[in-house]
């Protein structure tokens, strides 16, 4: 079984400030790993993804994120927020074999003036 | 290109009233399919998944049910809803899961 933890349920952070949100997967196989970002009342979008190759990771809105396999890791980062970057994030894990994604509880990033 | 399509985008039904819930996607083929509900501070929850016309997985026993009566296709229904149905409904799709999901614009769903 595979499970997602998004270690902060809030972020409230300045802005231009960086930021970090933390995601922790627990699986015993090779993992694809998500984040997505959902405005209110919106859908969720894809932000990032890890396949394979370069453990960090660019995706759009100038976020990024780092696989660490030691830590079972993929914090999303991004140097400096803007006040549009305030949104739900969403951390995924889909295993190779299977066609489901498992997503963690979300963290309300809110970027304060 | 590929696109979802959901809606309504917002509705309000009285308790005990039935539910139809559409998802189309377009420029694709044979993708699975996905419903989801969010409820108001709490996260992603799997309702329903087809990887076919007809076959439809429940992930989640309550009133609702869902059908692909095309392969494009997927309905969320229910026959009479509840107060706890209330809740931000979102279909997806995907063609490999290592690629991720698309994500349709979302149901917001009072029941009132």
């Amino acid at each position: 079984a595979q499970s997602v933890t998004q270690l902060d349920s809030q972020v409230p952070v300045f802005e231009e400030a960086p930021v970090e949100l933390r995601c922790n997967y627990s699986s015993s196989v090779s993992v694809y790993l998500f984040w997505y970002v959902q405005y209110p009342n919106q859908g969720l979008q894809l932000l990032l993804k890890y396949l394979s190759g370069s453990t960090l990771v660019k995706g759009i809105n100038g976020f990024e994120a780092e696989f660490n396999k030691s830590q079972t890791s993929f914090h999303l980062r991004k140097p400096s927020v803007h006040i549009s970057d305030t949104a739900e994030y969403f951390c995924a894990v889909s295993r190779g074999s299977a066609r489901q994604l498992t997503f963690g509880s979300g963290t309300q990033l809110t970027v304060l003036p | 290109s590929q696109t979802i399509h959901q809606w309504p985008a917002t509705l309000v039904q009285p308790v005990g009233s039935p539910l139809s819930l559409e998802c189309t996607v377009e420029g694709t083929s044979n993708p699975n399919l996905y419903w989801y509900r969010q409820a108001a501070g709490r996260g992603l929850q799997l309702l329903f998944y087809s990887v076919g016309i007809g076959q439809i997985s429940s992930e989640v026993p309550q009133n609702l049910s869902a059908s692909r009566p095309q392969d494009r296709q997927f309905i969320l229904s229910s026959k009479k809803l509840l107060l706890s149905d209330s809740g931000f409904y979102l279909c997806a799709w995907s063609v490999k899961a290592n690629y991720g999901y698309t994500f349709g614009s979302g149901t917001r769903l009072t029941v009132v």
